[in-house]
Order: structure tokens, then sequence, then C-alpha cells
């Protein structure tokens, strides 16, 4: 069945840097679109990342643009987001999810928790 | 940036009352990707309604969605205990993709 799994979450100082894994099994990987959503403790849904399933495509909201990465191992079928240059308010549960294109997304990993705190 | 926005900010139900949860977009949602999650604490925003109105696999039937352009809604009805949780509506139409979720409608216990 579809799996997505999250690792790399852990406590890191502001001005750290730290990379975020999410595996994927039971699906055609290179066949989805992938994001990195997170949410703060206590709040919404926040939308992050976006990567096609070549990785032609990247796209990233204001809020962490310059200072996050998402990439793609289709081999391996991976998704990681490289986080530089974290803030407080990067503090959030980070969950890997894909989708189709027109489509929601359908698939969430149960989502690992990074904090930024000094 | 699509910006959504839900309400009520919190619904207080009892067990088999119905309710509506609103959705409203400051623009048209292209191709009417608006979909609906649940989300219980600890856990992961679970799939209902995709399309505005096609309940996930799964689903039960008392959840049903509606609307097109700027104004969807949700309807829960006959509440089970199950139910009361944290709802979103997430907008997926636009190009670029600047995905966007409403801020969360939360279901509780009267």
């Amino acid at each position: 069945q579809v799996q997505l799994v999250e690792s790399g979450g852990t406590l890191v100082q502001p001005g750290g840097s730290l990379r975020l894994s999410c595996a994927a099994s039971g699906f055609i990987f290179s066949d989805y679109y992938m994001s990195w959503i997170r949410q703060a403790p206590g709040k919404g849904l926040e939308w992050i990342a976006y990567i096609r399933g070549d990785s032609a495509y990247i796209i990233y909201a204001d809020s962490v643009r310059g200072r996050f990465d998402i990439s793609r191992d289709n081999a391996k079928k991976s998704l990681y987001l490289q986080m530089n240059n974290l803030r407080v308010e990067d503090t959030a549960v980070y969950f890997c999810a894909r989708r189709l294109a027109g489509r929601p997304f359908e698939y969430w990993g149960p989502g690992t928790l990074v904090t930024v705190s000094s | 940036e699509i910006v959504l926005t839900q309400s009520p900010g919190t619904l207080s139900l009892s067990p088999g009352e119905s309710a509506v949860l609103s959705c409203r977009a400051s623009e048209t949602i292209p191709g009417n990707c608006l979909a609906w999650y649940q989300q219980k604490p600890g856990q992961t925003p679970r799939l209902l309604i995709s399309g505005a109105s096609s309940r996930a696999p799964g689903i039960p039937d008392r959840f049903s969605g509606s609307g097109s352009g700027t104004d969807f809604t949700l309807t829960i009805s006959r509440a089970e205990s199950e139910d009361f949780a944290v709802y979103y509506c997430h907008q997926c139409g636009t190009t670029p993709p600047f995905f966007t979720f409403g801020p969360g409608t939360k279901v509780d216990i009267k």
C-alpha cells in the first residue's frame, strides 16, 4: 500500500540547517508531484514546496524561498527538504504529500517535528 | 495567491446533528480544484472531498461537498462522535501551484 515516511526532524538552533527526508513506497514515485507541507504547533496547514516528477519544475512559498531547497531521487524513491538559515517561526511538523496534476494531496506521511530554538 | 476563508471558526454539535461548514475563496478556483480534509489531534490530514463534491474512497456518505467558483460548503449529516475534528479546505487549481489552505473549522462536542 502507499506509504510516505518522513525523517530528520530534531531540535536545531536559529540560523542552523537541517535536511528532512521522505521515503516513499507502494507506488511509482516518479509519476507523482511531491510537496512539503508544514503545521506549526496548534496552527493550520501551510504548503511550502513542490517538485514535479522529473524535478524539472520546482516552486516555493514566499515564506521559505531562498532558504529551503526541495529535491528528489526517483531511484531511491525519496524526497528531501534542505532547510537553511532556520528561524524560530519554522518550528512545525513537516509532512510530505503526493498529488497528481489537477488533484489535491491524496496521501500524506505522519510528519516529522522540527523545533528551532536556542 | 488565492486566500481561503472558513466559517465558522468553531462549531459545537451534538451527535446526530448536522452541520454546514463554509469555505470562501478570494477568487475563482480554477478547475473547481477544492478539497476538504479532516484532521484529528496528532494525526495526519485525511482527504474527505476532492473536486468540490467527490468523496474520497472510504469516506462515509454523511460527508458531502458542494459549490463552485468562490463559495464551497462541506455538510456533515447526522454527526457521529468520530467526526469531531478540525476541517480544512484546500485549493489545488492554480498555476503556478501556489497551493493554499483555509484556517480551519473546529467541530467539537456540545
